[in-house]
């Protein structure tokens, strides 16, 4: 499965440190997604980009800052982390479909933890 | 917002018996509900979607009903194998790219 991939798949980081989450994919997809699992709020949306754009930003604490420099790659910045925010991070995208509903698919997620 | 929940959150079933997983939505301006399935250790990935102009979709043993005055929907499956053991989750959005609410999941474990 290499339609959306991620890197790096794991990520150990303290709380102090800057790193960066990529996510590219190779659908000719228009849209994509960063989405957090954890055992507490499994699937959470946190942003959603289309043809570049942000569209949605669902309350996300601002030490998590997207990036989307072109329709095939999206990344997620993180800076002074928490612990709390360890979790499994998955990236999907989608075609824009206007009506009907659009079908995501997901990169195989980076796991994070912060220590 | 939407707000979507979902039950069982745990579910265990005998190999060929089969398995049903509600879900319930609160906008109504939702017009598509797709459900993923997501095995242990790998992404989720779409089995089945309906749209609201439609009441049931059937996928082989796979199956899903959608009640757009009550709200509800539901993933049945019949015959169930034990590779079908995974996290079950329904999703319902306004349609497009847009915001799409995922369920809190339904851990489905199919017993030999």
């Amino acid at each position: 499965e290499t339609g959306v991939t991620q890197t790096p798949r794991h990520l150990v980081m303290g709380m102090t440190n800057k790193k960066s989450l990529k996510c590219e994919q190779h659908l000719g997809h228009n849209a994509m997604y960063w989405y957090k699992q954890s055992a507490k709020k499994p699937l959470e949306l946190m942003f959603v980009y289309n043809f570049k754009e942000q569209t949605e930003n669902n309350s996300v604490p601002s030490r998590f800052s997207p990036e989307c420099p072109n329709s095939s790659h999206l990344f997620l910045h993180l800076h002074t982390l928490q612990p709390e925010d360890s979790a499994l991070y998955l990236c999907a995208s989608s075609q824009d479909i206007r009506s009907g509903g659009a079908i995501q698919y997901f990169g195989p997620g980076t796991r994070l933890t912060v220590l | 917002g939407e707000n979507v929940e979902q039950h069982p959150s745990t579910l265990s079933v005998q190999e060929g018996d089969s398995a049903v997983i509600k879900c319930t939505y609160s906008d109504s301006a939702s017009n598509y509900f797709p459900w993923y399935k997501q095995e242990l250790g790998k992404r989720p990935q779409l089995i089945i979607d309906i749209r609201s102009n439609v009441g049931e979709k059937k996928d082989q043993r796979i199956a899903v009903t959608l009640n757009k005055t009550a709200k509800h929907f539901s993933l049945h499956i019949t015959e169930t194998q034990p590779e079908d053991s995974a996290v079950y989750f329904c999703a319902a959005s306004p349609g497009g790219y847009q915001k799409v609410t995922f369920g809190t999941g339904t851990k489905l474990q199919v017993i030999p």
